[in-house]
């Protein structure tokens, strides 16, 4: 059962543009979520992360934003940057092991 | 570099054979995560150790067990190995079991197992 989901496979978006990825989740008991991004042939890197008690992190052109009521969080990317393709994966915990979607393929084209 | 160690990076197999992949955590690290990556899924939590004892269990088969040594690393061992086990092995570690919010892991690079 996947209590954490990202419907977008993939998402194509223009350099120095907006990217929003989403990230739906099932388990209200979920209260610390995370982003990571993967290159190919790469293990998963962290990105950012939210507390459940926080609506907004921001981390330089990065910022998560969590909205527990719809059980959903985002991460945009601005300004977006060729670097910045990769596959981003949501994920979250209950307080033990992380839980993840299935990613998000960004690509970011010149 | 996350400061996760997994080896092999690659390895080819047989249908019934067991390997067995290795970890070894960042410095200072108690905790050992194992996940599965295959072609059409995200990352599947198999199993956490945190300083030698199984700490929790996810989608990990019967086939499948892993411990954790006294100097902190890990193994996988995957047994009677079948085609569809093919998948990216991935190694997690972090300094926490987990219990309190918080908890970032970092990944290593992965093993690669193709099941021929």
């Amino acid at each position: 059962d996947q209590q954490v989901k990202q419907n977008s496979p993939s998402l194509s978006v223009q350099e120095g543009r907006i990217s929003i990825l989403n990230c739906d989740y099932t388990n209200s008991m979920f209260d610390y979520f995370l982003w990571y991004k993967k290159y190919p042939a790469e293990g998963p890197t962290f990105l950012i992360s939210i507390s459940s008690i926080k609506d907004k992190n921001e981390d330089g052109r990065f910022t998560v934003f969590l909205n527990k009521s719809a059980k959903h969080l985002s991460l945009h990317i601005v300004p977006s940057q060729p670097g910045d393709s990769a596959v981003y994966f949501c994920a979250a915990s209950r307080g033990d092991a992380l839980n993840f979607g299935k990613g998000t393929s960004l690509l970011v084209t010149p | 570099d996350s400061g996760v160690t997994q080896t092999p990076k690659h390895l080819i197999t047989a249908t019934g054979q067991r390997v067995t992949l290795r970890c070894s955590p960042r410095s200072g690290d108690l905790s050992v995560y194992w996940y599965q990556q295959s072609l059409d899924q995200g990352l599947q939590f198999l199993i956490q150790y945190y300083n030698g004892e199984e700490r929790a269990k996810g989608n990990i088969l019967e086939r499948f067990s892993a411990q954790q040594f006294p100097d902190l690393h890990s193994e996988l061992n995957l047994s009677s190995l079948e085609l569809g086990d093919s998948a990216l092995y991935f190694c997690a570690s972090s300094v926490n079991p987990g219990r309190s919010s918080g908890n970032t892991i970092y990944f290593g690079e992965g093993s690669w197992l193709t099941v021929v």
